[in-house]
């Protein structure tokens, strides 16, 4: 079965510093991998998806995600946080059948960004 | 993007007592919804996958007769915690593909989550 590691429970970033975040997968093929940011109240936003191609991928709000299968991992990374950029970051991984069948998705445990001006 | 909506987002309730949340979309249609669970500094656990007009798949380990999911329409799925206890306080978070065109994009739209606390 498919899993999903946040090693980091909590980051603090200094607004302007650079960020990034780890996630490491399990998951024997290749798997289609996402990450989504949660602000306090709200629901879950995609930030970005990798399901093939270029391993770089580019997503919203200047996030972007290396998917390096030799390591099992997605980081996600900022150059310059913002302040509006504190709140909590999921990883999670989707098989082919997850997606035939239904987008079920794994998350990972969650790292909460705190950025300090 | 699309706009799934929870509704209550917070809600307390005596032991004993059922309580629904309801998860709509508000600008799309989705034959689809799913229910997550977020226990405090843990991940999301899908609990179900809800079908419009079936019944919904629950995932291992899920009471389905605690937990009672109604598809009823395309843009509405409800989540029913039946005798509700305190270990059922939790955050449940619903989430809804938007299924225009014939290509699953893969994005999954989440609502904002309600948060059941049972006294």
């Amino acid at each position: 079965a498919q899993s999903v590691t946040q090693p980091d429970i909590h980051i603090t970033v200094s607004e302007g510093a650079s960020l990034e975040l780890r996630c490491n997968y399990s998951y024997g093929a290749t798997p289609y991998l996402f990450w989504y940011v949660q602000s306090p109240g709200q629901g879950l936003q995609l930030l970005l998806k990798y399901f093939s191609g270029d391993t770089l991928v580019q997503g919203i709000k200047g996030f972007e995600a290396e998917f390096k299968r030799s390591q099992s991992s997605f980081n996600l990374r900022k150059p310059s946080v913002h302040w509006s950029d504190a709140a909590e970051y999921f990883c999670a991984v989707a098989t082919n059948r997850n997606m035939e069948y239904g987008n079920k998705l794994v998350f990972g445990a969650g790292t909460i960004l705190r950025v300090k001006s | 993007g699309a706009v799934v909506s929870q509704h209550p987002s917070w809600v307390i309730c005596k032991s004993g007592t059922s309580v629904k949340i309801e998860c709509r979309s508000l600008d799309f249609q989705a034959t689809t919804m799913f229910w997550y669970r977020q226990f405090p500094k843990q991940s999301l656990m899908l609990m179900a996958t809800s079908n419009e007009g079936s019944k919904a798949t629950y995932e291992q380990g899920v009471e389905k007769d605690k937990f009672l999911i109604n598809h009823a329409s395309l843009t509405l799925s409800t989540l029913t915690v039946t005798s509700a206890h305190p270990e059922d306080s939790s955050f449940y978070i619903c989430s809804a593909r938007d299924l225009r065109g014939l290509v699953n994009t893969g994005e999954l739209f989440f609502g904002e989550g309600s948060r059941l606390t049972v006294l």
